[in-house]
């Protein structure tokens, strides 16, 4: 079964700072994916990076970027430089290898402070 | 850039009564999804749907619950018989297999509330 884990419900950062949301996973899948999702308080939801188990190198995307161990298994993503606009839930999610349906953690509020 | 539409934006209906929430996946996308969403908690995968059928789905997605894609471009979810636990945001999704990751692109959602 996957099973992914983000210990952290609610974040502070001062507007300009970089920012660590973790995340863990647990899978037995050989191969997987990991993505981050954004949520702003309109509900939607937003895809924002990329990681698969096999890649070799952190995925980036502008001001976010993915900080995966594989040992660890965890995929923390890093914001640089946050801005208010940043203020929003957080999530992480799977895909395991079968690809269908994805694994979402219970979400880290992220507030970005002026 | 294309995305994932869905209607209505919010759904107030009365339990026991049926619902049908649409949604149109991205055009070159050919898998799909729907998630549910309680408030306040995390996201919850329902079901998966492709090539007109459905491919894997949740305990939650029981006898109550039916997607079908009736044309070439709307995907439905329908709820037979409300009840007050179904209230939450449903999110539809789609991706395309060969594109990035198989990163899913959500919908905006449709808030359902059961009274």
């Amino acid at each position: 079964a996957q099973k992914i884990t983000q210990t952290q419900p609610g974040m502070f950062v001062q507007e300009k700072e970089a920012v660590t949301l973790d995340c863990t996973y647990d899978t037995s899948d050989p191969s997987y994916g990991l993505f981050w999702y954004k949520q702003p308080s309109s509900g939607e939801m937003i895809f924002l990076i990329y990681q698969g188990s096999y890649d070799q190198q952190n995925a980036t995307e502008g001001r976010y970027s993915l900080n995966f161990q594989k040992a660890r298994k965890s995929a923390n993503l890093v914001i640089s430089a946050s801005q208010l606009g940043d203020s929003a839930m957080y999530f992480c999610a799977m895909r395991g290898q079968a690809g269908n349906q994805f694994y979402f953690g219970t979400g880290t509020s992220l507030t970005v402070i002026p | 850039e294309p995305e994932v539409t869905q209607t209505p934006s919010h759904q107030v209906t009365q339990m026991g009564q049926e619902v049908i929430l649409r949604c149109v996946p991205i055009s070159n996308h050919l898998y799909f999804y729907w998630y549910r969403q309680i408030l306040g908690q995390k996201v919850e995968f329902l079901v998966s749907f492709y090539n007109n059928e459905i491919s894997e789905k949740s305990e939650i997605f029981d006898d109550q619950f039916s997607v079908e894609r009736p044309d070439g471009s709307n995907f439905t979810l329908k709820i037979r018989s409300t009840k007050l636990e179904d209230s939450a945001m449903y999110f539809c999704a789609s991706r395309n297999p060969g594109q990035g990751g198989g990163e899913q692109y959500f919908g905006p959602g449709t808030r359902l509330t059961v009274t």
